[in-house]
């Protein structure tokens, strides 16, 4: 059973204008949320994170925010640059150890 | 350049052989992860070593062995593969768990095809 979930698959957006990636989940004990990218033929590369107890947090043109009571993250990227094609993977922890990731979303940067 | 190191990054072997994939991080991290990934799917968690012993076992067949020679090494040895085990094999490390400020650091993975 999938805790964590990435309803869009992909998305395609104009360079220079907003990424919103969207993530929900169903464990109310996830006290920790991360958001992953990943090139082909390379291993996921951490991007961002945020605790159970902010609604924010932010990172140059990376802003993460959780909505808790709706079981909701989003990651938004301004503004959009081709570099930023890549699959973004949301995850959660609520374990020292253990990470839930969601599907993926295929992020396509046209010029 | 990643931190975390996996060889091969490509693997073909049939299903009578025994190979090992290997992994290595000098960053001083104290957790050591196995992942497995099909694709177009999540990462999914195999095995976690912390402080050089076997902490986290998800259910995994024991055609699958890990082992952590020390601090800085992870192997996974695969014996008797299915080829539904074709997969990428992801090796990840982190500080301590997956807490703040201890997010994981992955390698490349190994493409592994089980024939």
């Amino acid at each position: 059973d999938q805790q964590v979930k990435q309803n869009s698959p992909s998305l395609s957006v104009q360079e220079g204008r907003i990424s919103i990636l969207n993530c929900d989940y169903t464990n109310s004990m996830f006290d920790y949320f991360l958001w992953y990218k990943k090139y082909p033929a390379e291993g996921p590369t951490f991007l961002i994170s945020i605790s159970s107890i902010k609604d924010k947090n932010e990172d140059g043109r990376f802003t993460v925010f959780l909505n808790k009571s709706a079981k909701h993250l989003s990651l938004h990227i301004v503004p959009s640059q081709p570099g930023d094609s890549a699959v973004y993977f949301c995850a959660a922890s609520d374990d020292d150890y253990k990470l839930s990731f969601g599907a993926g979303t295929t992020v396509t940067v046209r010029a | 350049d990643t931190e975390v190191t996996q060889t091969p990054k490509h693997l073909v072997m049939g299903m009578t052989n025994k190979k090992s994939l290997k992994c290595e991080q000098h960053m001083g991290h104290r957790a050591m992860y196995w992942y497995k990934q099909k694709a177009k799917k999540p990462p999914e968690l195999m095995f976690v070593y912390s402080y050089e012993k076997l902490s986290i076992n998800e259910s995994v067949p024991s055609r699958f062995s890990p082992e952590c020679p020390n601090s800085s090494l992870l192997n996974l040895h695969l014996h008797a593969l299915q080829p539904e085990d074709s997969a990428l094999y992801l090796c990840a490390s982190s500080q301590g768990g997956t807490g703040p400020d201890s997010p994981l650091h992955f390698g490349n993975g190994t493409r592994l095809t089980v024939t």
